[in-house]
């Protein structure tokens, strides 16, 4: 199972807006509404921002939202904030009943 | 609260063993599969696979198949990992993570650093 596709790095200004995506096949991103997006600091244990695609867990920040529109998935980050800057990851289920991770995005707040 | 703690860093010679501990408290352990999930210095996550520990099912990504074995104990609610024939490659914090059904990991535990030496 390839990993999926994320790009290496994004950026935005402090109130900005970003959009972070994450491209799979029609045997993961594209099969289920199961993608989930992980939020890492330096250090740290990632933890869970956005399940089910469009789904915030409890005491994550409204300004974190998902979408997902065929193989491709997104995470939106609106009015940035300092403490946003980190890894970010993706998941997704597969076919083969396994999981499969993007390869990891580094969001800088500029 | 859910809560998972892992066992301390280990230093391994190349050819050998470990195996890495995860204890869960705050939830009914058997409901939840457990998932065990490694990042090498520097890299992104790589999922490794996942236990039933209500019914001992697990499912191994191809990658470290034969060299990985996942095993629960209800009794004390701790899920263990061992990956062994190990190489400097596998050097990486490896954390266990509580999956939701199919959906997500939805805690994880603050991850254990497998060094592998000469």
């Amino acid at each position: 199972q390839s990993a999926l596709t994320q790009p290496a790095s994004v950026s935005g200004s402090p109130g900005q807006s970003i959009t972070i995506s994450c491209t799979g096949t029609s045997s993961d991103v594209g099969a289920f509404n199961y993608v989930s997006w992980y939020q890492q600091h330096p250090g740290k244990a990632p933890t869970l921002v956005i399940y089910d695609v469009t789904n915030r867990p409890s005491g994550v920040s409204y300004r974190f939202s998902g979408s997902k529109s065929g193989n491709t998935a997104s995470l939106t980050i609106s009015g940035l904030q300092a403490e946003d800057e980190a890894d970010y990851y993706c998941s997704s289920y597969t076919s083969t009943s396994t999981e499969v991770f993007g390869g990891g995005t580094k969001l800088t707040v500029l | 609260q859910v809560q998972l703690v892992q066992s301390r860093g280990e230093v391994k010679k190349s050819g050998a063993s470990v195996k890495v501990s995860c204890k869960a408290s705050g939830y009914t352990f058997v409901n939840y599969k457990m998932t065990w999930v490694r990042q090498a210095p520097g890299q992104g996550l790589e999922w490794m696979g996942w236990i039933s520990p209500g019914t001992v099912k697990t499912d191994y990504a191809q990658k470290f198949q034969g060299r990985v074995t996942m095993t629960t104990d209800t009794a004390t609610n701790t899920a263990q990992m061992e990956l062994r024939s190990l190489t400097f490659d596998d050097t990486a914090v490896y954390y266990c993570a509580r999956r939701r059904g199919e959906s997500c990991f939805d805690a994880w535990g603050q991850g254990t650093l497998v060094t592998v030496s000469s």
